[in-house]
């Protein structure tokens, strides 16, 4: 039973383009929200994160949007860069239930940005 | 180390083979995970170390699976009369804290390949 779910494996985009990534999750009890990067034949590299007490943040070109009542958040990237072609995972954790430590992960979205 | 380093980063066995992977953290972090990602899947937990803690194991998929910490630094996932069904990319991450929250570093992974 997947609780993180990434329902689009690939996403195509122009250079200079808006990529949007998008996650939905099941678990209620999730209260903070991840998302990875991940180049071929290296390990995921933390992007940006976003806890269920705030709608949007932002790091530079990388926006993270939450709507709790939907259960959904999304990677807004503007301006996409060739640079940004990677796999996308979403994570969520818990804070309570005592496996704070724990991430659950989407399966990736698969990221092609074109020159 | 600068990284999260494992070894080795390929390794190729014949079904029912046991093998060791090995995991060393970033100095000082007292928090170490095992994860894995088979093909087309997202990562699936495995095994969490904390400290002097008992580790959680929940995640390790079968008795054919087990994973020590010694010194509290260096880890060994070992996987004994390995299956077809092992093949994956397992990845080892570590953090100063033991809150999902802050984000795991990751290593760059053992792909995993049962012939």
């Amino acid at each position: 039973d997947q609780q993180v779910k990434q329902n689009s494996p690939s996403l195509s985009v122009q250079e200079g383009r808006i990529s949007i990534l998008n996650c939905d999750y099941t678990n209620s009890m999730f209260d903070y929200f991840l998302w990875y990067k991940k180049y071929p034949a290296e390990g995921p590299t933390f992007l940006i994160s976003i806890s269920s007490i705030k709608d949007k943040n932002e790091d530079g070109r990388f926006t993270v949007f939450l709507n709790k009542s939907a259960k959904h958040l999304s990677l807004h990237i503007v301006p996409s860069q060739p640079g940004d072609s990677a796999v996308y995972f979403c994570a969520a954790s818990a804070s309570s239930g005592g496996s704070n430590y724990k991430l659950t992960f989407g399966k990736g979205t698969l990221l092609t940005v074109n020159p | 180390g600068a990284g999260v380093s494992q070894s080795p980063s390929n390794k190729v066995t014949e079904k029912g083979k046991d093998v060791e992977l090995r995991c060393d953290p970033i100095s000082g972090h007292t928090a170490l995970y095992w994860y894995r990602q088979s093909l087309g899947q997202g990562l699936e937990f495995l095994i969490y170390f904390q400290g002097n803690s008992a580790p959680d194991k929940s995640g390790l998929p079968s008795d054919r699976f087990s994973a020590e910490r010694t010194g509290g630094s260096v880890s060994t996932l070992t996987i004994q009369r390995t299956q077809q069904e092992d093949s994956a990319v397992y990845l080892c991450a570590s953090s100063g804290t033991s809150r999902a929250n802050y984000g795991y570093t990751f290593g760059s992974g053992t792909r995993l390949t049962v012939v």
